[in-house]
């Protein structure tokens, strides 16, 4: 079956501009993530949806960033005024929503770039 | 956020050699997960471990919860050229969903 899917793969945009990234997670997964890998280290937590709600957005640097699931399914992650430190690879992740087992599938990412 | 040291950074190997990684946490994990990169893509899942003391194994990998509930280790056996990528260490605490990653474990093989 299909995997998790991000779109676009690479985004370049100008500093101070909006951005919008998509994710499309498993079927009949719940559970939504989003993190943020920047280069040489291991991703860092951003938000977790369970359902179409943000449990948590604890990870979420600052209110630049926000992130929508309406339908429970396809999240949108939005950074408005784009920094330079904004650059990175953001990755999805999804999963069943099943507390002890549980297992993240991760979708191959989004690279940012801002200029 | 939780720390998770991750050594070595890096390696390189032998074709055949076996690679031994670990991590360890400033607290207690009731999860410990082992992931591997590879350019471009995202982490994917190789071993899972649910329990203090649990040693699993997946093909030539093996990986082992500490009894502490603070460090894991991730052996590779034998290893072969498409064990290049990346490594990390992941894991959560009881009912926290977020995983809290490591800095990753560069492997390169020489053949």
């Amino acid at each position: 079956g299909a995997g998790v899917s991000q779109t676009p793969s690479n985004k370049v945009t100008e500093k101070g501009k909006y951005v919008e990234l998509r994710c499309d997670p498993i079927s009949g997964h719940t559970a939504l993530y989003w993190y943020r890998q920047s280069l040489g280290q291991g991703p860092e937590f951003l938000i977790y949806f369970q359902g179409t709600g943000a449990a948590d957005d604890s990870g979420l640097p600052n209110d630049r960033f926000f992130a929508v699931r309406p339908e429970g399914s396809v999240s949108t992650l939005k950074i408005q005024r784009t920094e330079r430190g904004d650059s990175a690879v953001y990755l999805c992740a999804s999963s069943f929503g099943q507390v002890g087992t549980d297992t993240q599938y991760f979708g191959p990412g989004t690279r940012l770039t801002v200029l | 956020g939780q720390q998770l040291n991750q050594s070595p950074q890096s390696m390189f190997i032998q074709e055949g050699e076996d690679v031994s990684m670990n991590c360890t946490s400033s607290s207690i994990f009731n999860t410990w997960l082992w992931y591997k990169q590879d350019p471009g893509e995202g982490p994917v899942l190789l071993i899972a471990l649910y329990k203090a003391g649990e040693l699993t194994s997946n093909g030539r990998l093996t990986a082992q919860f500490g009894t502490t509930r603070k460090d894991s280790f991730l052996n590779i056996s034998a290893s072969i050229p498409s064990d290049v990528g990346i490594y990390f260490c992941a894991g959560n605490s009881d009912n926290d969903y977020k995983l809290s990653f490591g800095a990753g474990t560069t492997v390169t093989v020489r053949a």
